[in-house]
């Protein structure tokens, strides 16, 4: 058990539809990032947040939006969804970035898996 | 999206074997990782590089990252059934964000007896 919880586990829904993830980092963490994880992609990274604020983007489409609120839990919202948006969707914590920049491990919780119908 | 180049994409080997696999990039990265997916669950770090030439190990597990920054190496010793997993390398960018983890295509380990 990473610390790091993620739900809904299993998430199915209709194209066009929109969904919202939940991820509670480990305790005292204060960085939360974001991955999808495909069948043809692999695992991409989407977006960082460190206590509140947007800290990094990555491959993250326009129909998708997250946020992360005073109690450091983050929510991942997925818009109009289409089929390719099926995925398993990973949320994972760190702590505190170095200034230095250096790899600090993160800690991955158990997923959402996403299935659009 | 980017992704490292990892190979075998799959093996299968008889436990006891000893197993090697590798991820290449076409770009220099200043820290290399190794996870490791069991079905269901999130990735796992394993082990962490962060020199060029380093060479680490945690039990049956040894790793290493090359010395031109573009590849790494993973290895594992006689293997067991729980060894069965996905094993992704991932890399950070040698500048830039420590936040952008680029992870390899992965690859599927599965261990007979």
């Amino acid at each position: 058990d990473s610390g790091v919880t993620q739900t809904p586990k299993h998430l199915i829904t209709a194209t066009g539809q929109r969904v919202t993830l939940r991820c509670s980092p480990r305790s005292g963490d204060l960085s939360v990032y974001w991955y999808q994880q495909s069948l043809d992609q692999g695992l991409q990274f989407l977006i960082h947040y460190y206590n509140g604020e947007e800290r990094a983007k990555g491959n993250i489409l326009e129909r998708f939006s997250a946020q992360q609120f005073p109690d450091l839990h983050s929510e991942l919202n997925l818009s109009s969804l289409e089929l390719g948006d099926s995925a398993l969707y990973f949320c994972a914590s760190s702590v505190t970035p170095r200034p230095s920049g250096g790899y600090n491990e993160q800690f991955f919780g158990p997923g959402t898996r996403l299935t659009v119908l | 999206g980017q992704q490292l180049n990892q190979s075998p994409q799959s093996m299968f080997i008889q436990e006891g074997e000893d197993v090697s696999m590798n991820c290449t990039s076409s770009s220099i990265f200043n820290t290399w990782l190794w996870y490791k997916q069991d079905p269901g669950e999130g990735p796992v770090l394993l082990i962490a590089l962060y020199k060029a030439g380093e060479l680490t190990s945690n039990g049956r597990l040894t790793a290493q990252f090359g010395i031109t920054r573009k590849d790494s190496f993973l290895n594992i010793s006689a293997s067991i059934p729980s060894d069965v997993g996905i094993y992704f390398c991932a890399g950070l960018p040698y500048t830039g964000t420590a936040s952008k983890l680029t992870f390899g295509t992965g690859t599927r380990l599965q261990v007979t007896l």
